[in-house]
């Protein structure tokens, strides 16, 4: 079946340091592959997506590549803010269904 | 739009007791998904459903818990009797498939349960 792994956090950080949370994937097919962040208190918020190999997501400054040859979406950014502390969730998409296998979830603190 | 709807936002409730969750999807979505994410177990997927109509129940944790999607603006979930075992929040979320967004799902704010 499906499965997403990402690195256990916490991650803390200083501000503006470099951000990168590891994701691999096992999947049947060719899925698509999402980063999803929750900031304290909220739901589910989709950060980035990709739809197929090479492709890059991006948004907020955030950035990950879709490498099938690695089986990998690792997301990163250049330069964090307070405002970044959050738990950032790898997934991937396959069946029609929509259905999402989401990793365990990263918690990030960024400190001023 | 309004995003995805959850009521109530918190509910504490006592062992025994039924407790009903609500959610009502942004409009046009035909897919509705029920997690449950708890610090244990992370983010589980309990439920979901395509144009009013359970696809895959297998993560219903067991009988005492029951979903419904009545119409395609409105679900509940039902946990009867309610156990401390089931604190979590409970999150809705909806998607459109075929569209710009489509395998985009879109998340409720969630509902805390407490049972004491």
């Amino acid at each position: 079946g499906n499965s997403v792994t990402q690195m256990e956090g916490p991650v803390t950080l200083s501000e503006e340091a470099f951000l990168t949370i590891n994701c691999t994937y096992t999947a049947t097919g060719y899925p698509s592959l999402f980063w999803y962040v929750q900031y304290p208190g909220e739901g589910l918020q989709l950060l980035l997506k990709a739809t197929k190999a090479d492709d890059k997501g991006s948004n907020k400054g955030f950035e990950a590549t879709y490498r099938k040859e690695t089986t990998s979406f690792h997301l990163e950014k250049g330069s964090v803010q307070v405002s970044d502390s959050a738990v950032y969730f790898c997934a991937l998409s396959e069946a029609a269904g929509n259905k999402l296998t989401f990793g365990g979830g990263t918690r990030v603190l960024v400190k001023p | 739009d309004a995003g995805v709807i959850q009521s109530p936002r918190h509910e504490v409730t006592e062992m025994g007791q039924e407790v009903t969750l609500r959610c009502k999807p942004i409009s046009g979505h035909d897919y509705l998904f029920w997690y449950r994410q708890t610090m244990m177990r992370g983010l589980e997927l309990l439920i979901y459903f395509n144009n009013n109509v359970p696809i895959d129940d297998s993560g219903m944790p067991e009988d005492r818990f029951s979903a419904k999607m009545p119409n395609a603006s409105f679900s509940t979930l039902k946990i009867q009797p309610s156990e401390p075992r089931d604190s979590a929040v409970y999150f809705c979320a909806s998607s459109a498939w075929g569209r710009e967004t489509q395998d985009t799902q879109y998340f409720g704010p969630g509902t805390r349960l407490t049972v004491l």
